[in-house]
């Protein structure tokens, strides 16, 4: 059964420093896509990055960058040069298998608060 | 707006009663999820639908039931609430090549459901 973990309840960050938020995950299938979420305290959820297995190059938008560590499973969120906007919960979120529309798996989330 | 069409926003209930949330997917998008949300936890996966079909299950109650019509929208039952069942209860859509760049969801904005 895939699972995801993340083991930071909460982070407080100074603005203008990186973030790092971390993610593990756990699979079996060879073919599987990691996506980071953020929900803010309106309660939407906002898509940030994504990233498929089989791709070579860790994937990028805008500040936000994946450390993507196949090996040791690990699917860690950077962001860069911290805004007090990013104050949010952050989800690490993992679809199993090559089908698009299977179900996406969320870990329990981070949340992050950005300091003045 | 992201396309994917939650109502009511909000809604409050009794407990032991009965309510039906309803979700709109993003036009052209045939698969349908339902996620629950309790206070600062993850989103938990219902189920899915694909093209009306119940493709997945995942954590759903026997007293929560739901279906997907021939016009794509989706209902989630919910039944003899209790006081656990507050929650932000979401719903999402995609679409296999839904060309997305991320093969992830389109969330709408949720359903706080609140029973007293």
């Amino acid at each position: 059964a895939q699972k995801i973990t993340q083991t930071q309840p909460g982070m407080f960050v100074q603005e203008k420093e990186a973030v790092t938020l971390d993610c593990t995950y756990d699979t079996s299938d060879p073919s599987y896509g990691l996506f980071w979420y953020k929900q803010p305290s309106s309660g939407e959820m906002i898509f940030l990055i994504y990233q498929g297995s089989y791709d070579q190059q860790n994937a990028t938008e805008g500040r936000y960058s994946l450390n993507f560590q196949k090996a040791r499973k690990s699917a860690n969120l950077v962001i860069s040069a911290s805004q007090l906007g990013d104050s949010a919960m952050y989800f690490c979120a993992m679809r199993e298998g090559i089908y698009r529309d299977d179900k996406i798996i969320f870990g329990k989330g981070t949340r992050l608060h950005i300091l003045p | 707006d992201s396309g994917v069409t939650q109502t009511p926003k909000h809604l409050i209930t009794a407990t032991g009663q009965r309510v039906t949330l309803r979700c709109s997917p993003r036009s052209g998008d045939l698969s349908v999820y339902w996620y629950q949300q309790s206070l600062d936890q993850g989103l938990q996966f219902l189920i899915q639908y694909y093209n009306g079909e119940e493709r997945a299950k995942g954590n759903i109650l026997e007293r929560f039931s739901a279906q997907q019509f021939p016009d794509l929208h989706s209902e989630l039952n919910l039944s003899s609430l209790e006081l656990g069942d507050s929650a932000l209860y979401f719903c999402a859509s995609s679409s296999v090549g839904s060309g997305t760049g991320a093969y992830g969801y389109t969330f709408g904005s949720g359903t706080r459901l609140t029973v007293v």
